[in-house]
């Protein structure tokens, strides 16, 4: 079945540093993938959606690529700050359409 | 912008007790979902629907049963809360295929 696999779990950053986050994926399909943020005591949010049309995706500072060759798609920023500090989750549509599966997530913890 | 609302949003119960849990959306969804939320497993699907009176299993249904009145109501039922079912419970909206939106979740703790 599909799967995603989010391998980082813990990322320690300082200010202005730069962030990258990957997740591989198997799947049958060419799939819309997706990039979630969670901040503390919240909900997840859609941070990016990346599709087979576009291969990109660009929000809030945030960059998302992925890789249909590797079956991997990361999320990088340049210059992280304090507010940046989330856990953040891959995920991509299951087959039919009908649920995402989300990667573990990764802790992205960003000190001033 | 996309509303999803869960009540309540912390609940304590014990062992052995019925526990609901509520969500509504006012997004005109035909999706909703429930997930859990643990500690080094991300969000794991447990019911989801596709339409009002018909609901689906997810990937750890047991233990759950859901229930889905009308498109904007779907509800999350522990007959029989367990110490193993203390967890944060979110629910989601979407049309298929789309971004689920998500409520900001209960957290529930089973003693």
């Amino acid at each position: 079945g599909d799967s995603v696999t989010q391998k980082q779990g813990q990322v320690t950053l300082s200010e202005d540093d730069f962030l990258f986050i990957n997740c591989t994926y198997s799947t049958t399909t060419y799939p819309t993938l997706f990039w979630y943020v969670q901040y503390p005591g919240q909900g997840p949010q859609l941070l990016l959606k990346v599709t087979t049309a576009n291969n990109k995706g660009i929000s809030r500072g945030f960059e998302a690529t992925y890789d249909k060759g590797t079956t991997s798609f990361h999320l990088q920023k340049a210059s992280v700050q304090e507010s940046d500090s989330a856990v953040y989750f891959c995920a991509l549509v299951g087959q039919g359409g009908r649920a995402l599966i989300f990667g573990t997530g990764t802790t992205v913890s960003v000190s001033p | 912008e996309a509303a999803v609302t869960q009540s309540p949003r912390s609940k304590v119960a014990v062992t052995g007790g019925k526990v609901t849990l509520s969500c509504h959306q006012t997004n005109n969804h035909d999706y909703m979902y429930w997930y859990r939320q643990d500690t080094g497993h991300g969000l794991r699907l447990i019911h989801y629907s596709y339409v009002a009176d018909s609901t689906e299993k997810g990937d750890i249904p047991d233990g759950y049963k859901a229930s889905r009145p009308s498109q904007e109501n779907f509800s999350l039922i522990l007959e029989l809360a367990s110490l193993s079912q203390t967890a944060v419970y979110f629910c989601a909206s979407s049309e298929l295929g789309r971004e689920q939106y998500f409520g900001p979740g209960t957290r529930l703790t089973v003693l």
